[in-house]
């Protein structure tokens, strides 16, 4: 069972325009949610993260909105760029149990110039 | 400066020629994790030590097995490697207690190939 439904699975974005990937969870647990980027050959590196206590964190070109009742998170990157081009994870935990991280099935980022 | 290092980075072994991966971190993380990844898929998590403790994913196989020496070092151990197996193994670490956000570290990989 996908614990975290991620989409969409690709996607593609002129340079400078907006990027937004969507997340949804059920499991109302869920105390922690972070982004990661993972370019091919490498490690996932982690780009931002929120707690359900706020609906919205930015950190320079990367925001992700949060909306609890709805049960859904998203990232925005604005102004893309052909650098961003990568893969991206959205994961959710809880706190207290170890710190596992359940992801969803990731979406390809491609920026083109 | 490397915080997650994972030796060797390539790894080439026969079909059922036991393996050995490795990984070692600077942060004095009290939780270890590994991880495998195929190909396009999201990393799926084999099993964690939450400090000694170790916790094994229910659908982990039998054929996979973990150590931690001590709190800087992990190994992932496979017995007996099919093909299936061949795939990015990514170790990871985090820290809980305190008012951090427990991120999870994730180390570069190690790519293993099974022939």
């Amino acid at each position: 069972q996908q614990q975290v439904k991620q989409s969409p699975q690709s996607l593609i974005v002129q340079k400078g325009g907006i990027s937004i990937i969507n997340c949804a969870y059920e499991n109302t647990a869920f105390d922690y949610f972070p982004w990661y980027q993972q370019f091919p050959g490498k490690g996932p590196a982690l780009l931002i993260a929120i707690r359900p206590d706020v609906s919205e964190k930015k950190e320079g070109r990367f925001t992700i909105s949060f909306n609890k009742s709805a049960k859904q998170f998203s990232l925005h990157i604005m102004d893309s760029q052909p650098g961003d081009s990568a893969t991206y994870f959205c994961a959710a935990s809880i706190k207290n149990t170890g710190n596992q991280f359940y992801f969803g099935t990731g979406t390809s980022l491609t920026v083109i110039p | 400066d490397a915080m997650v290092i994972q030796n060797p980075r390539y790894q080439v072994t026969q079909f059922g020629k036991p393996v050995t991966l490795s990984c070692s971190q600077t942060l004095n993380h009290n939780v270890m994790y590994w991880y495998q990844q195929k190909s396009s898929q999201a990393p799926k998590l084999l099993f964690h030590y939450y400090d000694k403790d170790f916790n094994n994913e229910a659908d982990t196989p039998d054929n996979f097995q973990s150590r931690r020496p001590n709190t800087s070092f992990c190994f992932l151990d496979i017995r007996s490697p099919g093909l299936g197996d061949a795939a990015m193994y990514l170790c990871a670490t985090s820290r809980t207690g305190g008012k951090s956000l427990h991120e999870q570290y994730f180390g570069p990989g190690t790519r293993l190939t099974v022939t």
